[in-house]
């Protein structure tokens, strides 16, 4: 069965740095999403992506944050100059379309000390 | 002020008994409603999308209702089993607005043998 994967499963960086967070989608699927888990508590939205540009972001995706999809298959969320409250589980999912379900992969634990 | 909120936060069942876990929220404008299955460190897993039309749909021994005038939703799982252990998620899909996808903070249900 086709799933999302991404890459790293946890990253460990320095405050100030920059990060790229990776994701392979389902190959048929137009609509891609990061979201993040900070731990203990709830999901939250970051952006989504279609027809190779973002269709909707919320308010804490902000100039921090960039997505591309360099290639045709990965989806990447980069996180500029990254602070110690970015720290949280990163995950991407992909749909096939906007009102269908989502298909959300294992996670990036991203750490930044 | 768009909310989604979740009941109980936490629940222990026996293993082959019925549980209704509940989902309440503030959110407008609505466009549709998810429930979802977190295993622990793991992203989420589908269970059932309905629309504000629908008013219920089963996937397997789950069933959800939609009562779209109260703004309530209901997960109703039969025949719990162990593999049932993980968090639920209910999140909800606004039309417009910067959070399009607002999560719950889920119920976390622990099966027991």
């Amino acid at each position: 069965e086709p799933e999302v994967t991404q890459t790293p499963s946890h990253q460990v960086t320095q405050m100030g740095q920059e990060v790229i967070l990776r994701c392979v989608p389902i190959s048929n699927h137009l609509y891609f999403y990061w979201y993040r888990q900070i731990l203990g508590q709830k999901v939250e939205f970051l952006v989504s992506f279609y027809n190779n540009e973002i269709s909707e972001k919320s308010e804490i995706f902000d100039d921090q944050f960039s997505v591309e999809r360099p290639d045709g298959s990965n989806f990447t969320l980069k996180i500029r100059s990254t602070k110690l409250e970015d720290s949280a589980m990163y995950f991407c999912a992909s749909a096939e379309e906007t009102t269908y379900e989502q298909y959300f992969g294992p996670g990036t634990r991203l750490t930044v000390t | 002020k768009n909310q989604v909120e979740q009941s109980p936060q936490s629940l222990i069942i026996l293993e082959g008994k019925n549980c209704t876990l509940q989902c309440n929220y503030t959110v407008s404008p609505f466009s549709n409603l998810r429930w979802y299955k977190q295993d622990t460190g793991r992203g989420p897993v589908s269970l059932t999308i309905m629309t504000f039309s629908e008013n219920t749909k089963s996937n397997g021994r789950y069933t959800a209702t939609l009562d779209a005038d109260t703004k309530q939703s209901s997960l109703h799982i039969t025949a719990s089993q162990l593999s049932d252990s993980a968090s639920y998620i209910c999140v909800v899909r606004r039309t417009s607005g910067t959070y399009k996808y607002i999560f719950g903070t889920g119920t976390r249900l622990k099966v027991l043998a």
